[in-house]
């Protein structure tokens, strides 16, 4: 199957902008996903972008598309603790089934 | 509109036994997609459906099967578990499969 890969931990202080990274292989792919989830609890969908778009904003959240490079990410803007949680990017695939990458654990420091 | 609903939360089985977990998805939702997760491996899709025919297989073995009602409601069966099978199991709600979907809570199987 096709690989979708992300940092394993970023920690950033309260207040400061999150970044986090996302590469993913399946050139084929239609739509990128991003989604958060929090201990013990199952996937929050957050934002997504269909992969005819550059850029999309929706509040404290950007994400950003380099299709060429097949690069994704999400740019958390005024980061707070409650933002603390892993972070999933998915692409899905032709068969329409999502392929997710490893998690981000976004730690933020008061 | 009610989430995705997962049942049981938690769930503990012995090895050699079987389990049944339920999916009930967004109203209106058709398709429905299970997804295992655990520290190892990851997220991993398992199946997904949409009225009620699966459309959709990952790469896991027979034991691992599921069925999709008229009602859209969604189960999934492993049968023979083994302790790799210690996981937690989400599932996803898509209004069609072309749509985002939506998880639920999931449900936390152990096997011991």
């Amino acid at each position: 199957g096709e690989d979708v890969e992300q940092s394993l931990f970023l920690s950033v202080r309260e207040g400061d902008s999150s970044v986090i990274n996302c590469t993913y292989t399946d050139s084929s792919s239609t739509y990128l996903y991003w989604y958060k989830q929090e201990p013990g609890a199952g996937l929050q969908l957050l934002t997504y972008i269909f992969s005819n778009m550059d850029m999309k904003q929706d509040q404290r959240l950007t994400v950003l598309l380099n299709k060429k490079d097949k690069h994704l990410s999400l740019r958390i803007a005024d980061t707070q603790t409650g933002d603390s949680a892993i972070y999933f990017c998915a692409e899905r695939e032709a068969g329409n089934m999502l392929t997710f990458g490893g998690g981000t654990r976004l730690m933020v420091k008061p | 509109k009610a989430g995705v609903t997962q049942t049981p939360r938690y769930l503990i089985k012995t090895r050699g036994q079987q389990v049944t977990l339920s999916c009930s998805p967004i109203s209106g939702h058709r398709s429905v997609s299970w997804y295992q997760q655990t520290p190892g491996q990851g997220l991993q899709f398992l199946f997904e459906y949409f009225s009620e025919t699966q459309r959709n297989k990952g790469n896991f073995p027979g034991r691992f099967s599921g069925r999709q009602f008229s009602n859209s409601r969604s189960e999934m069966n492993v049968s023979t578990l083994e302790l790799g099978d210690s996981a937690l199991y989400l599932c996803a709600s898509r209004e069609t499969m072309n749509t985002e979907a939506f998880f639920g809570q999931g449900t936390r199987l152990t096997v011991v």
